[in-house]
């Protein structure tokens, strides 16, 4: 079992639609990390967080520690946000990450 | 502040060459995380290192692949005698410090042919 799993796998959404996307983990964390990754590209930090709820533009992020939930919200969804969004953790015993597979979103004009 | 900086972007090596990956962390950051990204795979930890010194290698295959982060210039990611399966992007992270966000660069793509 991974310690990281999202959901969904993959999510096709029209443009303009509200999208979620989930995270759940199994280990204790120092920390929480959306990263975004386009098709051949590299990959950007999103959000890092620990509790809470963070934002940036349109972009949402929550945790909930007890829950060892996370989701990640995109409003008014557009095209340009076609990518592998993945969830990763840092655990508290260690510096390493742990990733999730990632999610595959295509937004359809 | 140009980021954590990886070269080359694209490596292709034979069977059996050395592969030789460069990571410049940002200005100021003294950690560096190392993964490898495998076709159609998630991304996997590999190592991670403070200058000179190697604090986590337990995602390191135990032959062929080194990494080190010497007191001047770039982390360097080797691996010998490389074989079709090492095939990967490799991604390299930088941070200030454990506790803060981390900068991942653009990745080096290897091909073994």
């Amino acid at each position: 079992k991974n310690e990281v799993e999202q959901s969904p796998q993959n999510l096709t959404a029209q443009e303009g639609e509200f999208i979620t996307i989930n995270c759940s983990y199994s280990v204790g964390i120092s920390a929480l990390h959306w990263l975004q990754q386009h098709p051949g590209g590299g990959i950007v930090s999103l959000f890092m967080l620990s509790s809470g709820k963070k934002k940036h533009g349109r972009l949402i992020a929550t945790i909930n520690i007890q829950e060892k939930h996370s989701s990640l919200h995109i409003t008014a969804s557009h095209p340009r946000d076609s990518a592998v969004y993945i969830c990763a953790v840092t655990v508290h015993t260690g510096n390493q990450f742990y990733f999730g597979t990632g999610t595959s979103l295509t937004v359809i004009p | 502040n140009a980021g954590v900086m990886q070269n080359p972007r694209h490596l292709v090596r034979r069977r059996g060459q050395e592969a030789r990956l460069r990571c410049s962390p940002m200005k100021g950051h003294s950690h560096v995380y190392w993964y490898r990204q495998l076709p159609e795979e998630g991304l996997k930890f590999m190592v991670y290192l403070q200058k000179e010194n190697i604090i986590d290698e337990s995602g390191m295959p135990k032959e062929r692949f080194s990494a080190e982060f010497p007191k001047e210039g770039p982390s360097i990611l080797r691996i010998q005698q490389v074989v079709r399966g090492d095939s990967a992007a490799y991604f390299c992270a930088s941070s200030e410090d454990s506790n803060y966000g981390y900068t991942f660069g653009s990745g080096t793509r290897l091909t073994v042919v």
